[in-house]
């Protein structure tokens, strides 16, 4: 049973660049929701994405941007990127509804230069 | 609101127990708890729902107490296993309902077992 798949695992770019992160969900799952982790903190939720639609969304700027497919699997797009923006970034999936644990990918940590 | 965590850090040796403790100033849907090693993913470990329930998990167990907004970790007879980050993650009830399934985390804390 396959779960959570990041891609791409470690990616370097410099300021003003855009990038493109890939989440594939758990099995089963159809909900899908993404995290930015600072060095040395909780990770930090960004937004959710259920029926391919953006359901609910932290207090990350519009440069932040997803989408999910009909397969569930999901990217996060990150637009003018900033140093500010370097970070490990996790995705989570889960079954839609209440209650519900997330499991977390092993992340793609991003590094802007 | 961020959930505050307490302790920051802890060490213990083999065989110890530990307590961590997640308090929220707003009100509590559920928390879940994660163990986050160096360098992996966070693991689910178990959720709580208001209403004070308890659950455990082998040495690993929980509580919610709806009145004070907190949980608490307990990890008895702690194995080299169990160091790693633990973090608090909330959903938090509002007017509207929930906000199930948006996790706000605890800044983490640190725990160390020493053979």
């Amino acid at each position: 049973d396959a779960g959570v798949t990041q891609s791409p695992t470690h990616l370097i770019k410099t300021r003003g660049q855009q990038v493109t992160l890939r989440c594939s969900p758990k099995s089963g799952h159809d909900t899908v929701s993404w995290y930015q982790q600072a060095l040395g903190q909780g990770p930090q939720f960004i937004f959710q994405y259920y029926e391919e639609e953006e359901r609910q969304r932290g207090n990350f700027p519009d440069r932040f941007s997803g989408h999910q497919f009909p397969n569930y699997s999901s990217e996060l797009n990150v637009n003018a990127l900033l140093l500010g923006d370097s970070a490990l970034y996790l995705c989570a999936s889960s079954l839609e509804g209440m209650y519900q644990p997330q499991h977390f990918g092993d992340g793609t940590r991003l590094s802007i230069l | 609101q961020q959930p505050v965590q307490s302790p920051q850090a802890v060490i213990l040796r083999e065989g110890e127990d530990a307590v961590i403790n997640c308090s929220s100033s707003k009100a509590l849907y559920s928390v879940h708890w994660y163990r986050q090693k160096h360098g992996e993913a966070p693991v689910f470990l178990m959720i709580l729902l208001k209403g004070g329930e308890q659950k455990g998990h082998e040495k690993i167990s929980a509580s919610f107490n709806e009145k004070k907004q907190q949980s608490s970790l307990y990890l008895t007879a702690s194995q080299l296993s169990y160091s790693g980050t633990y973090f608090c993650g909330t959903e938090f009830s509002n007017a509207g309902g929930t906000s199930y399934g948006k996790l706000t985390f605890g800044q983490g804390t640190i725990l160390t077992v020493h053979p």
